[in-house]
């Protein structure tokens, strides 16, 4: 059973640049979540995503967007890169309560991530 | 907002002793999570704390959660050289549509020392 893969591995970009970082789920798994991991800090939300919709959103500007696919895989999308952004990007997926197969908490299964460093 | 703050922030121990890294949260929380870090990976989940009271233990590691004092522990019991990580709490917020996000803790980086 494949765990949540995510994908590149490391990424550099230069300020303005646009990237795209990209989460498969779990499987099974129908829901995605994305956090941001700056050096020497917790995990931050940036967004969370089922039925192909934006349904929660943390404290993150516009530049930041997603998608989620029919077969429940994300994107995760940075425009207009700022060094700040550089950080490590981590994709999550659980199961969603009211498909009626979660358990009574839906934990989070984090990917790999993705170490993204704007130069 | 949510404020999860863990303390110590930086812990050094010898190998063999105890010790145990604090968790206090802000708001009334559903659960409550405790996380591992290696250096450059990802978070490996070690503990999922639902109620209060709930005690968990898996080897030299034994968790806890008070939810009427918002306090979770961590206590690890002579402590290892492999223990060496950094430790997150994440506490679960409810969204509207009954979903989790998670807010994380400043983390505490264990080292164990020879």
């Amino acid at each position: 059973d494949a765990g949540v893969t995510q994908s590149p591995t490391h990424l550099i970009k230069t300020r303005g640049q646009q990237v795209t970082l990209r989460c498969s789920p779990k499987s099974g798994h129908d829901t995605v979540s994305w956090y941001q991991q700056a050096l020497g800090q917790g995990p931050q939300f940036i967004f969370q995503y089922y039925e192909e919709e934006e349904r929660q959103r943390g404290n993150f500007p516009d530049r930041f967007s997603g998608h989620q696919f029919p077969n429940y895989s994300s994107e995760l999308n940075v425009n207009a890169l700022l060094l700040g952004d550089s950080a490590l990007y981590l994709c999550a997926s659980s199961l969603d309560r009211a498909s009626g197969r979660a358990s009574s908490y839906n934990e989070q299964f984090f990917g790999p991530g993705t170490r993204l460093t704007v130069l | 907002e949510l404020k999860v703050e863990q303390n110590p922030l930086f812990l050094s121990m010898q190998e063999g002793k105890n010790y145990t890294i604090y968790c206090n949260y802000s708001t009334t929380s559903d659960r409550l999570y405790w996380y591992r870090q290696d250096p450059g990976k990802s978070l490996e989940s070690l503990f999922v704390l639902l109620s209060n009271g709930a005690v968990k233990q898996e080897g030299r590691l034994m968790a806890s959660l008070d939810t009427k004092a918002r306090l979770s522990t961590l206590h690890i019991t002579a402590a290892v050289h492999d223990l060496s990580a950094t430790y997150f709490c994440a506490v679960d917020i409810r969204g509207y549509f009954g979903n989790e996000k998670l807010t994380f803790g400043t983390g505490t980086r264990l080292t164990i020392i020879p």
